[in-house]
């Protein structure tokens, strides 16, 4: 399945360093989304992109900025980042403004040391 | 806002039948459910959208009450292909795209 994509698969970095995650999705929906998967949380929705505009922001720390220059890309930048913050961070797209499957990419497992 | 799925977990034999219930306080737009297997990501199984409805594919079917706050997933004659966790996910109203997951629920076929 290469519908969504994330780069990259497994990131380490230190708190002080700032960093990117990278997602790409190859099916033409305009919905893209955010998650934080943590072993001790359920997946945690961050942030909603559709038409390339965010619509939801869950009270997510200003630490993780994202950003949607197309409907197809979508960046989390991070910086500064806490322990806590460590997680895996999944990508999902979908077509539509609701009731859409949603498509995940495979994630990116993130170590904050 | 999220919603309470349970069991929290389950342990079947092969060819057993298990029950996952999610349910909200509030009446729901949709609900989607997704079945995750150990480090790879959520994969789809479908999403009720009718209250009162029902739906599914081989041996995976799921429904909707009718007040629209309760879907349980119903998972017959299990493969040990059925284990993960299952994920339901709530929409509270239409037209914004935002999906709140419940905790879990761990499904653990053997043969």
């Amino acid at each position: 399945e290469t519908g969504v994509t994330q780069t990259p698969r497994h990131l380490v970095m230190g708190m002080t360093n700032k960093k990117s995650l990278k997602c790409e999705q190859h099916l033409g929906h305009n919905a893209m989304y955010w998650y934080k998967q943590s072993a001790k949380k359920p997946l945690e929705l961050m942030f909603v992109y559709n038409f390339k505009e965010q619509t939801e922001n869950n009270s997510v720390p200003s630490r993780f900025s994202p950003e949607c220059p197309n409907s197809s890309h979508l960046f989390l930048h991070l910086h500064t980042l806490q322990p806590e913050d460590s997680a895996l961070y999944l990508c999902a797209s979908s077509q539509g403004t609701s009731g859409g499957k949603q498509y995940f990419g495979p994630g990116t497992r993130l170590t904050v040391t | 806002q999220q919603p309470v799925q349970s069991p929290q977990a389950v342990i079947l034999r092969e060819g057993e039948d298990a029950v996952i219930n999610c349910s909200s306080s509030k009446a729901l737009y949709s609900v989607h459910w997704y079945r995750q297997k150990h480090g790879e990501a959520p994969i789809f199984l479908m999403i009720l959208l009718k209250g009162g409805e029902q739906k599914g594919h081989d041996k995976i079917s799921a429904s909707f009450n009718e007040k629209k706050q309760q879907s349980s997933l119903y998972l017959t004659a299990s493969q040990l292909s059925y284990s993960g966790t299952y994920f339901c996910g709530t929409e509270i109203s239409g037209g914004y795209n935002k999906l709140i997951f419940g905790a879990g629920t761990r499904l653990a076929v053997h043969p």
